[in-house]
This record gives C-alpha cells, structure tokens and sequence, in this order.
C-alpha cells in the first residue's frame, strides 16, 4: 500500500480566513512534505519533517504553519493568505535513509482557491 | 540554476511506438533518480526510480537508463499507449540534507 491521503480534496478561502489542510499516511514512512505546485510548474518543495521533527522550512512565509502531530498525521495551517498562494498542496511522505528521504509517495492534493 | 533539466516541454508519440523522455543533472552529488507521472490536478504518481550504482533499471513498460559521465538519463515506455499521456517528472536526490529536486516536466501525448 503506497496510499497517501489527503483532505479535503477542494478549499476555497477569503483572505482572512483560517483553514487547516490535512495529510495521513500508514506506510510507517518517517519523512513527510508539503509542495506547492502551480499550473505548469513542477512541485516546489515547502516544508519536510524528519521524525516528527520539521527539518526544512524553504522560506516560506509565516502564514503557512506545518504540524505533525504524530508519525502518520502533517497538517498545514492556513492564515491570511494571499490569492497568489492559490495552488494545489501536495503532500508526500518517504522512508528516510542516512538522512536522506527515499522515494516520495504524493497524495491527490488539495486544490486551494483564496479569494 | 536548475540542477535537473527536462529540456523538451512536451513530446508526442503515436500509440505503439518507443516514447523517449530525456532528462540531464548538474549536481554530481545526485545518487537517486525517479521518474514521476502527473495528470492534472492530481499527485505526481511515483513510476521507476534508479540509484546511481545501476545504469538501468526495468519495470514492466517502463525503463529508465543512467550514464552518469554523461549526468543525462533517460525514461522508456514501450509500448505508448494513450493512457500513457500525462506530464512527466524527473527527480533527482543526493545523501545528506538535500530534498527531492524536480525537472520542469516534459508532457507526453500519445496518439491514438
């Protein structure tokens, strides 16, 4: 089973909203990541948890806010964002080997619409 | 810098025939290479990876090939088929801290 899943599947939002996307996997993977990816781009990586423990943070701005709550739970929390953050989220997770993450599964995503 | 390159944005291919789909590296850190496929609004579906100790890898219609003095590989999909028509990604990892870093993608049509 190489499932990831994620909720919800669509998101429309104002700007002073707050939402919370959710990810779950039980691969018993050890590293799991959001992307964000805009039409005709590929994935770009946001934030990565090793362990539990977040161990990359590629500059993004502060109103996007990851947890993971446990081994197979990443949320991403949503804050006053911009109509420019409008995107698919994707989440993936991998084992980790030597520090570094093996091959990433993806979820479906969750298409993001901030009016 | 782009440090995995798919230079050709799209490609088509009638149904039946080889698709070639071509990506180059700069990092020579690079030691894990993975092939994913993308329809819209959806996830990257991961298909084939190699590591860098191979110069091929099979699996079923798909084959990857790495020539790494040439830092280029190569993602084969024998026989096309329509299904087959998506955006494909080429990723590539290193040991130590560094995360997946993806091509542009190459999107595939395959003709009927």
């Amino acid at each position: 089973d190489t499932e990831v899943t994620q909720t919800p599947k669509h998101l429309v939002m104002g700007m002073t909203n707050k939402k919370s996307l959710k990810c779950e996997q039980h691969m018993g993977h050890r590293a799991m990541y959001w992307y964000k990816q805009k039409a005709k781009k590929p994935p770009e990586l946001m934030f990565v948890y090793s362990y539990e423990k977040l161990s990359i943070n590629e500059s993004v701005p502060s109103r996007f806010s990851p947890e993971c709550p446990n081994s197979s739970l990443l949320n991403l929390h949503l804050h006053a964002l911009q109509p420019e953050d409008s995107a698919l989220y994707l989440c993936a997770s991998s084992q980790v080997r030597g520090g570094l993450a093996d091959t990433q599964y993806f979820g479906p995503g969750t298409r993001l619409t901030v009016l | 810098d782009q440090q995995v390159k798919q230079n050709s944005p799209s490609l088509s291919v009638q149904e039946g025939r080889i698709s070639i789909l071509n990506c180059d590296y700069t990092n020579s850190m690079f030691d894990y290479f993975l092939w994913y496929k993308k329809y819209p609004a959806e996830g990257p579906t991961f298909l084939i990876s190699i590591s860098s100790i191979k110069d091929k890898n099979e699996d079923g219609r798909f084959t990857v090939f790495l020539n790494k003095s040439a830092k280029h590989l190569s993602l084969h999909i024998v026989p096309s088929q329509p299904g087959d028509s998506a955006v494909y990604f080429c990723a590539a990892s290193a040991m130590g801290n560094t995360p997946l870093v993806f091509g542009k993608g190459t999107r595939l049509s395959v003709i009927a």
